[in-house]
């Protein structure tokens, strides 16, 4: 049975940081590209940024670029967001999405249910 | 960026009946180099990870039951339920792969009436 599992999610205050982890079971990400992708109430969802394993290439929106980071481990079995400058506009449930399709571009066959991260003082 | 628009936020249905949702992009989804249409539909139910339904804007994905239906132009896209089931209440969303950064309509609440 294949599936994502994120972790890493919590409480952090403004200007704060966390690192969540992505964690493939029953495969590796080796040939694949991995999102992050997070839900916010009232604002649906809002897609981060992608590591295409393929291509060695890493893509950010706007919203995080300089603030977050995305990266892999050696084994490509986990995949990180490392969040840093968090603000409370951050607050979320954050998934990360397995993407497949055309290249470097594709629908999501595979997501997370999803880390809670709160930022509060 | 590509601004995706779905209609209505939320869609009350009796079950059997046909539920339908609306999706529309701002942008051309039309790779005209290989044809295809770079949209996703999405479903996704309370505690659970979404799960694709239709990609390529009309090819349903693996397990999907043949209820489910995608179609559309470029820029209007539709999903189509047959026959409403209870097990289909949840969060219906859309997403362009046309380009990134990867964008998605706000989501539809779909309930039974």
């Amino acid at each position: 049975d294949v599936n994502l599992v994120e972790s890493g999610g919590g409480l952090v205050k403004p200007g704060g940081s966390l690192r969540l982890s992505c964690a493939a079971s029953g495969f590796s990400f080796s040939q694949d590209s991995v999102n992050w992708v997070r839900q916010i109430p009232g604002k649906g969802l809002e897609w981060l940024a992608s590591i295409n394993h393929v291509l060695d290439y890493k893509y950010y929106g706007d919203l995080v670029k300089g603030r977050f980071t995305i990266s892999s481990d050696n084994g490509k079995t986990t995949v990180f967001l490392q969040m840093n400058s968090l603000r409370a506009d951050d607050t979320g449930v954050y998934l990360c999405a397995r993407d497949v399709g055309d290249g470097d571009l594709g629908h999501f066959d595979l997501w997370g249910r999803g880390t809670l991260v709160t930022v509060s003082s | 960026d590509i601004v995706m628009t779905q209609s209505p936020d939320s869609l009350a249905v009796s079950l059997g009946e046909r539920a339908t949702i609306n999706c529309k992009s701002s942008h051309d989804l039309l790779y005209s180099s290989n044809n295809k249409k770079y949209l996703a539909w999405y479903q996704h139910k309370s505690g659970q990870p979404p799960k694709v339904l239709i990609y390529w804007a009309s090819t349903r994905a693996s397990g999907v039951p043949d209820r489910f239906s995608g179609s559309g132009s470029g820029t209007d896209f539709t999903l189509t339920i047959s026959s409403l089931q209870a097990e289909d209440v949840a969060v219906y969303f859309c997403q362009q792969y046309y380009s990134k950064p990867y964008t998605f309509g706000q989501g539809t609440k779909l309930e039974i009436k």
